[in-house]
């Protein structure tokens, strides 16, 4: 079965601060995802990888960064947080092939900023 | 652009009666179409996706091309299925397919 392991259930940080969400998953995924989740807006797209050392911006870039300098880990990083980045912030993986290839998510981490 | 319409943020039926989770989507090319499931307090996991022709959990979907739908039906909602039910597209993007999500319906079966 497909583990996707997000390192925080819930994270508190101040405006301001710099921080760091880490996504690992087990199955040689060449697909990872990030998302951030809010009532009433669904899940939207921060940032993805096809590939080690790939990165695209999804819908919603600003404001974010992510690494990917192995294939199982996937960084999603605020650079400077503000109050408008708390949320809950999904990672999900999925393999490489057709469109069919559902995704697999972490348990998300809900993240705080004061 | 590639969109997905969940008209109902909540519906509320009664244990024993039928559901239908309403999903429109837009898109040009070839759609694929998913449902995710998220109950309290888990992750959100994969339902069913209309390549697989299945039904999961009761629940089926049928995807039609020409009222561009994927409506979620259950014949008997049991109190179990309360939950918040995401439907979702792929499409072709840069290097890989991603998703595009609806907002949402979250479904509360009533014992």
């Amino acid at each position: 079965d497909v583990k996707v392991t997000q390192s925080s259930r819930y994270l508190v940080k101040r405006t301001g601060e710099k921080v760091f969400l880490e996504c690992v998953q087990d199955m040689d995924h060449e697909n990872m995802f990030w998302y951030r989740q809010d009532p009433g807006l669904g899940l939207r797209l921060i940032y993805f990888s096809y590939d080690v050392k790939m990165k695209e911006k999804g819908d919603i870039p600003e404001g974010y960064s992510v690494s990917r300098e192995k294939k199982e880990r996937f960084s999603l990083i605020l650079e400077s947080a503000s109050t408008n980045q708390t949320s809950m912030y999904l990672c999900a993986s999925s393999d490489w092939g057709a469109g069919n290839q559902p995704q697999h998510f972490g348990d998300g981490t809900r993240l705080s900023i004061l | 652009a590639q969109r997905v319409t969940q008209p109902e943020k909540l519906l509320s039926v009664f244990k024993g009666a039928p559901v239908e989770l309403k999903c429109n989507y837009s898109y040009s090319g070839s759609p694929e179409l998913f449902w995710y499931v998220q109950y309290s307090r888990q992750r959100l996991q994969l339902l069913l996706r209309h390549i697989s022709r299945e039904s999961i959990k009761g629940f089926t979907a049928d995807l039609n091309k020409g009222e561009t739908s994927f409506h979620l039906k259950k014949p008997f909602a049991q109190e179990e299925d309360s939950a918040m039910y995401y439907c979702a597209l792929a499409y072709s993007g840069a290097g890989s397919y991603q998703l595009t999500f609806g907002k949402g319906t979250k479904l509360s079966v009533i014992p």
